[in-house]
């Protein structure tokens, strides 16, 4: 059974534009959480993360979002560029993982220029 | 630094057949992890380690083993390749907590046939 679920396998986005990407999980228990990004033939990377205690984390063009209640993340990419398409992973520690990261199934971010 | 290096890059086995990947740091981070990743699936991880002689499975360990006798390496076994075992394995490092950072190597892709 998933603890975090990436729905969305993919997302297209205009250059310039918004880029939102979301993430749900299951383990109340959860408190802290990361995102991951991926180019093809590279091992991921860590982009940006957020604890449980705040609702939101920005880092240049990046925030993360966390609603506790509804079990829900999102990453903004605000603009997006063409070097912003990669596969993006949320990941999850906490709630009896025994400090290690639960991933989710991570979502290709295509911009187009 | 290197920082987190994996050999060899690609690997053709055959069912039955055992094989060593390698992965080392030069970080000097206590924590090593060992991942796979399926197509369109997340990382799941293996084997980790929280310092030279302790290591402690994971998620999918079963067909795997592990040693962690320094602080820089930390290969992965696997004993009777099979076709379930086709996968980019990834090996990563933290300085201390799995809610750290976790620096990720390149990849190591395995084909069993």
């Amino acid at each position: 059974d998933q603890q975090v679920k990436q729905n969305s396998p993919s997302l297209s986005v205009q250059e310039g534009r918004i880029s939102i990407l979301n993430c749900d999980y299951t383990n109340s228990m959860f408190d802290y959480f990361l995102w991951y990004k991926k180019y093809p033939a590279e091992g991921p990377t860590f982009l940006i993360s957020i604890s449980s205690i705040k609702d939101k984390n920005e880092d240049g063009r990046f925030t993360v979002f966390l609603n506790k209640s509804a079990k829900h993340l999102s990453l903004h990419i605000v603009p997006s560029q063409p070097g912003d398409s990669a596969v993006y992973f949320c990941a999850a520690s906490g709630g009896g993982s025994q400090g290690n990261l639960i991933f989710g199934k991570g979502t290709k971010l295509s911009v187009k220029p | 630094n290197a920082g987190v290096t994996q050999t060899p890059k690609f690997r053709i086995l055959k069912i039955g057949q055992s094989m060593t990947l390698q992965c080392a740091q030069d970080m000097n981070h206590n924590y090593m992890y060992w991942y796979r990743q399926d197509p369109g699936m997340g990382l799941k991880l293996i084997y980790y380690s929280v310092g030279a002689g302790i290591t402690d499975k994971g998620e999918v360990p079963n067909g795997y083993n592990v040693s962690r006798s320094t602080t820089e390496d930390f290969p992965l076994r696997l004993e009777l390749a099979a076709p379930s075992q086709t996968s980019v394995y990834f090996c990563a490092s933290t300085p201390y907590l799995a809610t750290d950072t976790q620096y990720f190597g390149p990849g190591t892709r395995l084909t069993v046939l």
